[in-house]
């Protein structure tokens, strides 16, 4: 059972933005670095946004992340087919002492 | 350039204790900052995150299956070995290892492709 929240699905246009969010607590989010993952199936995940909002060498611009309180948001502009995949938050528990995931959030490009 | 690479049985009976490898090149486990973390994703669901090893030996457990999961390094293999017991069909899963580089919430910056698991009698 995920401690981190996120909606089931987002959808928008090729080009368009979507935003998904990540809800948790002080002892996840509140007080942790957040990263997000781009997860395409058959394929391991890939890190798009660590430390809340700093991308990878190589990841686009597209991608964004920011943190406030205990949320989190990614944000993906000028969506494309190929950004159709499932993503996942992740944070450490202070409380928990682990790692956390978020339920996972499927972006369909309309 | 950093590699890991997930090695173990494919198919595997109730009660079985689950040995799965993870060998890594390109960094080494003694390095202060390195971690090798396993994470597990059943058919259909969510990412799970089981267990870690850091540079210093300390590791740390998913809370719900402490009692089954161990895990251990050989830093002379770079390698990194995860235990499971009594191994149950909703272990069903592509078992993945993963690095950090970093404090412990800073992002798995590099993972292996996985091996799938499946648990049937």
């Amino acid at each position: 059972q995920s401690v981190l929240t996120q909606p089931p699905s987002v959808s928008a246009a090729p080009g368009q933005k979507v935003t998904i969010s990540c809800s948790g607590s002080s002892s996840n989010i509140g007080n942790n670095h957040v990263s997000w993952y781009q997860h395409l199936p058959g394929t391991a995940p890939k890190l798009l946004i660590s430390e809340n909002n700093k991308r990878p060498s190589g990841i686009p611009d597209r991608f964004s992340g920011s943190k406030s309180g205990t949320s989190a948001t990614l944000g993906i502009t000028g969506l494309q087919t190929g950004d159709e995949a499932d993503y996942y938050c992740g944070t450490w528990d202070n409380s928990l002492n682990a790692h956390v995931f978020g339920t996972g959030t499927k972006v369909a490009v309309l | 350039q950093v590699t890991l690479r997930e090695s173990g049985p494919a198919l595997m009976k109730p009660t079985q204790t689950l040995t799965l490898t993870c060998s890594f090149s390109g960094f080494s486990l003694t390095s202060t900052g390195m971690c090798v973390n396993w994470i597990r994703q059943p058919p259909g669901k969510a990412l799970e995150w089981l267990a870690v090893i850091d540079w210093d030996d300390n590791e740390f457990y998913s809370p719900s299956l402490r009692t089954r999961l161990t895990i251990s390094k050989d830093t002379s293999k770079n390698q990194v070995v995860l235990t499971m017991t009594n191994m149950d069909p909703l272990d069903t899963a592509t078992y993945y290892c993963a690095r950090i580089r970093g404090q412990l919430d800073d992002g798995f910056d590099v993972w292996g492709q996985g091996t799938m698991v499946t648990v049937s009698s």
